[in-house]
């Protein structure tokens, strides 16, 4: 079964500093990777996605994130951080046959400092 | 396009009530789905549709049905419900189930006592 693991709960950062959240997946084949952000009391958004080619992939609102299949990593990037990116941050696997049957992982807080 | 939409916002119930949670999309959409969300728990997946007419249990389906009769629906419902399903619901939907992004609705707060 297929599986995803957010190791850090919660993050402080800096307005203006780097940011790098850490995802972990498993899954026997290639997988589909994603991943969502929720503001406050409001449902889901998709910042990025990785299906195949290029394993860096470009999302909405500066955010990057890099597939590295010899880690089973795919964690999300973003070179200078504002306040308004403060929010819960999800990382995501679909499967090869269904990759809308998505497994979250549990989560990670950002909280932005000013 | 409304895009998915959810009613109600919050609802709460008594233990052993029923209750449908509706969801709609305006996208003509193939699949769609439906998580529940718990502290600490992420999103978890309940049941699924990859159309009309075709349903299928997620990874937490006790304690829930659902029915795709149009395309533009896909209700949830509750048959009696228990404090442990004190949870905010989301639905979403995709184009299909390859290969497309999920589009979720704002969410409902559901508390049962």
């Amino acid at each position: 079964a297929q599986s995803v693991t957010q190791p850090d709960i919660h993050i402080t950062v800096s307005e203006g500093a780097s940011l790098e959240l850490r995802c972990n997946y498993s899954y026997g084949a290639t997988p589909y990777l994603f991943w969502y952000v929720q503001s406050p009391g409001q449902g889901l958004q998709l910042l990025l996605k990785y299906f195949s080619g290029d394993t860096l992939v470009q999302g909405i609102k500066g955010f990057e994130a890099e597939f590295k299949r010899s880690q089973s990593s795919f964690n999300l990037r973003k070179p200078s951080v504002h306040w308004s990116d403060a929010a819960e941050y999800f990382c995501a696997v679909g499967n090869t046959g269904t990759a809308s049957k998505l497994t979250f992982g549990t989560g990670t807080r950002l909280q932005v400092t000013l | 396009n409304a895009g998915v939409t959810q009613t109600p916002k919050f609802q709460v119930l008594k233990t052993g009530q029923s209750m449908t949670l509706q969801c709609a999309q305006d996208m003509n959409h193939e699949y769609m789905s439906w998580y529940r969300q718990d502290p600490g728990m992420g999103l978890r997946l309940i049941h699924y549709s990859v159309g009309a007419g075709i349903t299928d249990q997620g990874e937490v389906p006790n304690g829930y049905n659902v029915s795709r009769s149009t395309t533009e629906d896909f209700p949830l419902r509750l048959l009696s419900a228990a404090p442990s399903q004190t949870s905010v619901y989301f639905c979403a939907s995709s184009y299909s189930s390859r290969y497309h992004e999920q589009y979720f609705g704002p969410g409902t707060r559901l508390t049962v006592t």
